[in-house]
């Protein structure tokens, strides 16, 4: 999984509770991102980061917000969660240089909102 | 919009019996396309990146190639262990750190 952690790896969580996500990489990677991923969807993007405190929203971004104080660690938070938000979520990290390369994924992380 | 169609959805093939995958895509400027092998329960794990009509590239029983509209994965004599979900991206030029568009994916099931 080149380098990158997931956590927790499942969480049940009931609607309206607030839930954080964590991806962790060990790869010195610039670019982070956080992608869901459900039945009948390919993966959609959520947000992603070009650099530490430097992050923008993706396809799906309502509902969640991110936060990346070091290179290493990407924090996805649901505020407060709701059904629809029960999803397998997964990390990802891609290249060092100017133009963005292969994205590489984590193990995932299977949330379900009761 | 940039868009990614995937077929079949599902391919079962006898041990083998060589097949391709196919993937059409619509962007403003391909940076990239990008194939990915998922297994159940775990992350996509990356195959191949073609960045350029006429491309290809092989790993072991699997090549991937590319046009200016599609791209296919041929798979040759394949095996049970070949047996997963496979995934098409495509990158967008000047996108920047923008992620990826993917295809939702064709699920082959390799028989004994």
């Amino acid at each position: 999984d080149a380098g990158i952690t997931q956590s927790p790896r499942h969480k049940v969580t009931e609607t309206g509770t607030p839930v954080t996500l964590r991806c962790h990489q060990t790869e010195n990677h610039r670019y982070m991102y956080w992608y869901r991923q459900d039945p009948g969807h390919g993966l959609r993007l959520i947000h992603y980061s070009y650099g530490v405190k430097d992050t923008d929203k993706g396809e799906v971004s309502d509902g969640y917000s991110v936060s990346r104080s070091k290179t290493e660690d990407f924090l996805l938070t649901l505020e407060s969660a709701t059904s629809s938000q029960t999803s397998v979520y997964f990390c990802a990290i891609s290249g060092r240089g100017a133009f963005q390369e292969t994205q590489y994924f984590g193990p995932g992380t299977r949330l379900l909102v009761l | 919009e940039d868009q990614v169609t995937q077929s079949p959805e599902a391919l079962r093939l006898q041990e083998g019996e060589s097949s391709s995958l196919n993937c059409s895509y619509t962007v403003s400027g391909l940076r990239g396309l990008f194939w990915y092998r998922q297994d159940p329960g775990k992350g996509p794990e990356f195959l191949f990146t073609l960045y350029s009509a006429g491309e290809e590239k092989e790993k072991e029983r699997l090549k991937a190639t590319l046009t200016k509209k599609e791209s296919f994965l041929h798979i040759t004599a394949p095996k049970p262990e070949d047996s997963a979900t496979y995934l098409c991206a495509v990158g967008k030029a000047g996108g920047g750190a923008d992620g990826l568009t993917f295809g939702k994916g064709t699920h082959l099931i390799i028989q004994p």
